[in-house]
This record gives C-alpha cells, structure tokens and sequence, in this order.
C-alpha cells in the first residue's frame, strides 16, 4: 500500500544553516505531496505541496521538488531560523483524494541561535 | 485562516472508563472531519471519517465499538473511546477539510490521552 518515510529526527541547526529533512513514498500513480508543519502547541499547518511531477512547491523560504524518478520529495531551506523549530510532516494524498492523507512519521527541527 | 480546536488537550483515566473528546470547527462549518492517532515517533493513521447527519467511516482494523464517533453538528464532532485501556494511550488528532478552495485540511492541536 502506500506509505512515506522521512529521516528520523531530532535534526539540530544552528541559526542560518542549511536544512534538508528527506522524504520518500511509495505509492500507485502520483499522487499529490505535502509537507505539513507543527509548531509547539499548535495544529499540523500545510507547509508547501505538489500535485505532479517535477512541480515546486513552496513557501516561507522552504521549497521541495516532486521526483517521481526517485520517488521523493525532499524538504529544503537555505537558511534556518529559530521560529522554524517544529515537527515536519510529509504526507501523500491516499486513494481517497485529499480528504485521506498518509503521512509520515515527522522529522523534529530545533533550530539554535 | 480556519481553526480547528479540541478538548482536552490532554486527559488521564482509569482503565475501563470511556472517555470524550471534542472537535470542533471555530469559524467555518464542517460536514466532514477526520480523527486520526498518532503513536510516539510514528505516523498519524487516519481512524475514521465522521460525517454530520450520518454514520461514521472507520478505517480497516478500527473497532467502531471502541471508538465512537459523532457528528452532533456542522461545527462539532466527538470521539468516545469506550471502555479504555493502556493500549488505547495516544495522541488524537481531528481535522476538517478546507472551505476556501485549497487542497488541505485544518488540524486541531491534539488530545493526549493517558489511561491507567
């Protein structure tokens, strides 16, 4: 069936570090990706998402490319900041549409001054 | 943007008590909303799917008479975990599709639910 694997966390940076949080699925067709985010205390915000191959999503500095060749859909920034500290989720939309999501396990940030 | 609240955030019971939580949707009505749980350091898995005015989508391998689900209205839909036990300790998560034309869903902050 289908499913998402992301790289364990906790991930630690320093401030204005470079940040890649790896994602990869494995799903029938292409499915549409999304990265959601936690921030302490708070609901799972859509991030940035990808309804085809080869698209970009992004958002607030972070950006994640859609490879069906490699069946990933990687998680970047360039530069770090503390207020980026939260749990990343990448999720694929199951066969249900958009209303089933699959998520991953969640890679935790915490970003250091 | 929309919000999605829960109550409790967080809760401990004896084993063999049933437990409530609420989901509820704060500026935008919900025909549809989502429970999910999620183990530590794992996914969240999708549970079901309440439906306001009709009955529950369970997932496979989710027992209905464990967890119940209604959609009382457009803006409120509760879980009771039933006769809870250790195993049924997690985090619960509830979200609502979005209304304003985005592919996503609105997530509440979650309930931790403790059970002795």
């Amino acid at each position: 069936g289908d499913s998402v694997t992301q790289m364990e966390g906790p991930v630690t940076l320093s401030e204005e570090a470079f940040l890649t949080i790896n994602c990869t699925y494995t799903a029938t067709g292409y499915p549409s990706l999304f990265w959601y985010v936690q921030y302490p205390g708070e609901g799972l915000q859509l991030l940035l998402k990808a309804t085809k191959a080869d698209d970009k999503g992004s958002n607030k500095g972070f950006e994640a490319t859609y490879r069906k060749e490699t069946t990933s859909f990687h998680l970047e920034k360039g530069s770090v900041q503390v207020s980026d500290s939260a749990v990343y989720f990448c999720a694929l939309e199951g066969s249900g549409g958009y209303n089933k999501l699959i998520f991953g396990a969640g890679t935790r940030l915490a970003v250091h001054p | 943007g929309a919000v999605v609240s829960q109550h409790p955030s967080w809760v401990i019971c004896k084993s063999g008590t049933s437990v409530k939580i609420e989901c509820r949707s704060l500026d935008f009505q919900a025909t549809t909303m989502f429970w999910y749980r999620q183990f530590p350091k794992q996914s969240l898995m999708l549970m079901a799917t309440s439906n306001e005015g009709s009955k529950a989508t369970y997932e496979q391998g989710v027992e209905k008479d464990k967890f119940l689900i209604n959609h009382a209205s457009l803006t409120l839909s509760t879980l009771t975990v039933t006769s809870a036990h250790p195993e049924d300790s997690s985090f619960y998560i509830c979200s609502a599709p979005s209304w304003d034309g985005e592919e996503t869903q609105y997530f509440g902050p979650g309930t931790r639910l403790l059970v002795l």
